[in-house]
């Protein structure tokens, strides 16, 4: 069975700095993909960004990047330029290729302060 | 704009009366799953329809029940809540198939049990 694993409950940050999300996984499969999804106060879960664990190359959305380490089964997220807005819940998600069952990490609640 | 959504976005019941929520999408997505989300925990998967094929879970209590009348939409039954099923429950979906499938949620609904 995979697991994922967000060994940061709570992690905070200043305005316009740049804060790196923790997400370790574990799974025998090789086909996958991988997610961040953000869940702020208003409790909808927004996806962030999406990683294909075929391709190499690292996936970016504006100023939300990941650091993709296959071998390692690390999946960070890397937030830059931090707004007010970006508090919330983080997930960090796992889906086998196929299935459809995202597998959830227990989450990191990020503060971004002013 | 294509989206999920979910009604009501708050529901209140009563011990053991019964309630339904329902999930309705634009997006033709083949798949809708509910899921259960308690306070400060991931998401936990109650079951999900592919196409018209119903997906339980293991460990779902037989409480819970889900229909799909058409591709659009779906609903949860909860046939005699307990204070336990206090919680938001959230609708998502997402197209099977090819190399793209990501999951996308509706806004929720917070059910409270009196």
């Amino acid at each position: 069975a995979q697991t994922v694993t967000q060994s940061q409950p709570e992690m905070s940050v200043q305005e316009a700095e740049t804060v790196t999300l923790s997400c370790t996984y574990d799974t025998s499969e090789n086909n996958y993909y991988l997610f961040w999804y953000k869940q702020p106060p208003s409790r909808q879960m927004i996806l962030v960004i999406r990683q294909e664990a075929y391709k190499q190359q690292n996936a970016t959305e504006n100023r939300f990047s990941v650091n993709f380490q296959k071998a390692a089964k690390s999946f960070s997220l890397k937030i830059s330029d931090s707004q007010l807005g970006d508090t919330a819940m983080y997930f960090c998600a796992f889906m086998k290729h196929g299935v459809g069952k995202l597998v959830f990490g227990a989450g990191t609640i990020l503060r971004v302060k002013s | 704009d294509a989206m999920v959504i979910q009604n009501p976005r708050y529901q209140v019941t009563q011990f053991g009366k019964p309630v339904t929520l329902s999930c309705s999408q634009t997006l033709n997505h083949n798949v809708m799953y509910w899921y259960q989300q308690k306070s400060s925990q991931a998401p936990k998967l109650l079951f999900h329809y592919y196409d018209k094929d119903f997906n339980n879970e293991a460990d779902t209590p037989d409480n819970f029940q889900s229909r799909r009348p058409n591709t659009s939409f779906c609903f949860l039954d909860i046939r005699s809540p307990g204070l336990g099923d206090a919680a938001m429950y959230l609708c998502a979906t997402s197209r099977r198939g090819g190399q793209q499938e990501t999951q996308y949620f509706g806004p929720g609904t917070r059910l409270l049990v009196l």
